[in-house]
């Protein structure tokens, strides 16, 4: 398995501004994503942070808003852009390992967006 | 749009007793994993199972894949009331990156 740290762990921001949360990982791995769980929801995948190249974005989530770097194989950000109240929601970094295809996710960062 | 679903949606037993929750998916699948989340916290992994299998334990656990029905359950046997917790169904999908999505979860009681 895989170590995931995430930072901060939680946050109040004021609508406007942006946030960017920071996932490291204990060990080199291919593949990273970012999730939001909205409050009383699952999981939705908002992209695949490529190293190296532009992250991959899901149908409804766009650069503009979720700007994504991934400098190295075990770091990653996630910047929460002009934030509003329906920003409010945990955002969680995941990683898969290699071969046996487990998917782990880290502690989550949770947003409230006044 | 969400590729599982889960029922039941919320479940209350009493402790000692064994859970069952079910997971449906529409696509074909690489594997299925299931998680635990406790109180909106981070997403424990318990268990996954490929598409060639059929039924995996892991201590008090058991998972079953039916991929003709595309359906799986989770079993949870002897439950404790540090069982409660909501618990996700997630499907690996073949194509592209084998990204997971996510059903609703079931949100599972357990009554001391």
């Amino acid at each position: 398995s895989a170590v995931i740290s995430q930072k901060p762990s939680r946050d109040i921001c004021q609508r406007g501004t942006s946030l960017t949360i920071q996932c490291q990982v204990d060990s080199q791995v291919t593949m990273m994503f970012w999730y939001r769980q909205q409050p009383g929801q699952s999981l939705t995948l908002i992209a695949t942070a490529n190293q190296g190249s532009e992250a991959t974005y899901e149908s409804g989530f766009v650069i503009d808003k979720f700007p994504i770097s991934r400098p190295n194989l075990t770091f990653s950000t996630l910047t929460v852009s002009n934030m509003s109240p329906e920003d409010s929601s945990i955002y969680l970094c995941s990683v898969r390992t290699g071969g046996t295809g487990e998917q782990f996710f880290g502690p989550g960062t949770r947003l409230t967006v006044l | 749009s969400q590729q599982g679903e889960e029922d039941p949606q919320a479940l209350s037993i009493q402790e000692g007793e064994n859970a069952t929750m079910n997971c449906s998916y529409k696509t074909s699948i690489n594997n299925l994993q299931w998680y635990r989340q406790n109180s909106g916290r981070g997403l424990v992994h318990l268990i996954l199972i490929r598409s060639n299998e059929r039924e995996k334990h892991s201590g008090r656990l058991r998972v079953t894949l039916d991929t003709s029905k595309k359906s799986s359950s989770l079993l949870i046997t002897a439950s404790r009331a540090a069982d409660t917790a909501s618990y996700f169904c997630a499907t690996a999908l073949i194509q592209g990156a084998q990204k997971l999505v996510f059903g609703q979860g079931t949100r599972l009681t357990i009554n001391p």
